[in-house]
């Protein structure tokens, strides 16, 4: 089993509709990080989170929202969804300030 | 992440040497890393150095760092096809909570 599972991997969904990307960690991290990935640009950071009471902005988090359930559990909404959120999104979680992050297979969303 | 920078693209023959470089603007980074995306895959560490550090080798993978210049390379020796993939590197600043990313480059591998 994956460390670090996302949930769905592929998703269609239409402009304005509410999803859900859902991501859980075996590895016992503390941090947990949402991406998103475009063609040319690399990841950008969305929202991240360092325990369960803490919940911190990205540098391009307008029109996400995110939920940390338990300490394994990161899940990022888009409350109204929009074509320019078309993307690869990734959760990662990294267990301290200076060790690497471990990154899930990656939810390819399509909004049409 | 617009303070890394990378070229998008690099094709070699398989056999050869390939390098990947990587310029960051931000001195006050204490850990670069390298990773490595295969299709439909999420990213996997490669390799780190510590921003004190100039060189570090393993196996067939060689990290330059030149913080004179602000510059990082990722030298993979006896490039194989299981190499082609998309190779990022990342820095971690200090006073920052996350890793910003290059926009990674795609290394093609010709037989």
């Amino acid at each position: 089993d994956a460390d670090v599972t996302q949930t769905p991997r592929n998703r269609i969904t239409k402009t304005g509709k509410r999803i859900m990307l859902e991501c859980s960690q075996t590895k016992g991290h503390d941090r947990m990080y949402w991406y998103r990935q475009d063609p040319g640009l690399g990841l950008r950071l969305i929202y991240y989170s360092f325990d369960v009471k803490d919940i911190n902005k990205g540098e391009i988090s307008d029109g996400y929202s995110v939920s940390r359930q338990a300490q394994a559990k990161f899940s990022l909404s888009l409350e109204s969804a929009i074509p320019n959120q078309t993307a690869l999104y990734f959760c990662a979680t990294s267990g301290g300030k200076d060790t690497e992050a471990f990154f899930g297979q990656g939810t390819r969303l399509t909004v049409v | 992440g617009e303070d890394v920078e990378q070229s998008l693209f690099l094709s070699v023959r398989e056999g050869d040497s390939s390098v990947i470089n990587c310029t960051y603007t931000d001195s006050s980074s204490t850990y670069l890393y390298w990773y490595k995306q295969e299709p439909g895959a999420g990213l996997q560490l490669l390799t780190y150095i510590f921003s004190n550090m100039d060189m570090k080798q393993d196996q067939r993978l060689t990290v330059l760092l030149n913080k004179k210049d602000k510059h990082l390379s990722l030298r993979i020796a006896d490039t194989q096809t299981g190499d082609s993939a998309i190779y990022f590197c990342a820095e971690r600043r200090t006073g920052r909570r996350a890793l910003t990313f290059g926009s990674g480059t795609r290394l093609q591998v010709q037989p």
